[in-house]
């Protein structure tokens, strides 16, 4: 069974540098075309995606974040770690993580989609 | 970055109502689109991807339509279990995901 689970802080103090974990479960980073990806909800709004990992080592962010991020894995291949520096009060959010993976479909090339998800964690911004 | 937006932003209805969800995207994406259904307090769920394919294990009443820059989520025919809110992603700036901003399906 694939299973995803995100754990860190629920308290973070604003200019402090956030640390979150997703362990996983049933599946292994280690595997061509597999990829974890971070995404944020908070309160009452959208989500928003984050970063992704594959299972090369290559990373990608969020644009508009870019800065702050780093995304990394353990040499098991079975834990992802997201930092996100300077956090603020706007951070506030829950912090998912998902398997992401590639699929055949009638489309051509690639089609990666988040089909696991973690529970999330909550992640509360203040001073 | 594509820019997703839905319509509505919310609707109410009844258990047994046929409900009709649209997500446009700012530039075309071919059928780079996937829905997910989210519950109060609960992780999104993987309901469609490539537009139309649904994924294992959701029910029939569920279907997917469109291609290039329009979209569409429909329920057949609604049921308690589906009262959530829902929302497209688009894969075609893969890996630049981007969501809608989600349709709350609220009880009449």
């Amino acid at each position: 069974q694939v299973t995803l689970r995100e754990s860190g802080p629920a308290l973070v103090k604003p200019t402090q540098t956030l640390t979150l974990t997703c362990t996983l479960s049933g599946f292994s980073l280690n595997t061509s075309k597999m990829c974890v990806s971070w995404i944020r909800q908070p309160p009452g709004k959208a989500l928003e995606w984050l970063a992704r990992i594959d299972w090369d080592d290559e990373k990608y962010y969020n644009t508009s974040l870019k800065t702050r991020l780093t995304i990394s894995k353990d040499t098991s291949n079975t834990q992802v770690v997201l930092t996100m520096t300077n956090v603020d009060p706007v951070d506030t959010a829950t912090y998912y993580c998902a398997r992401t993976t590639s699929v055949p479909t009638h489309l051509p090339g690639y089609f990666y989609h988040m089909d696991v998800w973690g529970k999330g964690t909550t992640v509360t911004v203040s001073s | 970055d594509i820019q997703m937006t839905q319509s509505p932003s919310s609707l109410s209805v009844s258990v047994g109502d046929r409900v009709t969800i649209s997500c446009r995207a700012s530039q075309n994406i071919d059928g780079f689109l996937t829905w997910f259904q989210q519950k109060p307090g609960k992780a999104p769920k993987l309901l469609i991807y490539a537009a139309s394919t649904l994924q294992s294990g959701v029910p029939s009443r569920f279907s997917g339509s469109g291609s290039g820059t329009d979209f569409t989520l429909t329920i057949s025919s609604l049921q308690p279990e589906d009262f959530a809110t829902y929302y497209c992603q688009q894969n075609y700036r893969t890996p630049l995901f981007t969501f809608g901003g989600g349709t709350r399906v609220e009880f009449k």
